[in-house]
């Protein structure tokens, strides 16, 4: 039990449509990150906030955005979806810029699938 | 190349067996995560090194900074060690981490 927690744990999207996945952290975690990981690949960094500003971002396009709230919890969005997003979202949250020192906690994952 | 390298990328043990899971990478680094995930896909972070060893249990890490590789051994191996495990560096520039794509254990009762 992490104390993080992803909404929905899975969903059937079509090409073209727009997404919303949620993530609720620990409260007083004011670092979430997201990550993307495709079947049989490691996680790949989408994107981090801290303290409600994006302060991070891999390689993702613009059409993948986020939103820290002031309550711990997180959305991504993702625009104009294609076959390629289908994948695990995952979001892991830390008190401050904590990976340094170990406090990482990781939700059970939203799994996308693009039709 | 990837920046993170993990091997083997699949593993098969009989339980009780010692299990050596390696990672190594090409870039300058802070810290070094192991992580666990599990079938459903949750993640479980088991260690951070900067240097040295840590254990827990029957888990034990080391990293070495001067070759830039990390081992994970499981001592008595069980089957509930089955799992992907990985490895996640975070860069000494940036607050991002990195990731290999895992290693795949099956531990056989």
């Amino acid at each position: 039990e992490t104390g993080v927690t992803q909404s929905p744990t899975h969903l059937i999207k079509t090409r073209g449509q727009q997404v919303t996945l949620r993530c609720s952290s620990q409260s007083g975690h004011n670092t979430v990150s997201w990550y993307q990981q495709a079947l049989g690949q490691g996680p790949q960094f989408i994107f981090q906030y801290y303290r409600e500003e994006e302060n991070g971002r891999g390689n993702f396009p613009p059409r993948f955005s986020g939103l820290q709230f002031p309550n711990y919890s997180s959305e991504l969005n993702v625009n104009a979806l294609e076959l390629d997003d289908s994948a695990l979202y995952l979001c892991a949250s830390s008190r401050g810029l904590a990976i340094d020192t170990g406090e990482l906690f990781f939700g059970e994952g939203s799994r996308l699938t693009v039709l | 190349k990837n920046e993170v390298e993990q091997s083997p990328q699949n593993l098969t043990a009989q339980e009780g067996e010692f299990i050596t899971i390696n990672c190594s990478y090409s870039v300058g680094i802070s810290a070094l995560h192991w992580l666990q995930q599990h079938p459903g896909g949750g993640i479980v972070s088991l260690f951070m090194l900067s240097s040295g060893k840590k254990k827990h249990g029957r888990l034990i890490a080391t990293i070495n900074i001067q070759e830039k590789h990390s081992s994970l051994h499981i001592t008595a191996s069980h089957p509930r060690d089955s799992a992907v495990y990985i490895c996640a560096v975070k860069k000494s520039s940036g607050d991002k981490l990195t990731f290999g794509t895992g290693t795949r254990l099956a531990v056989r009762p």
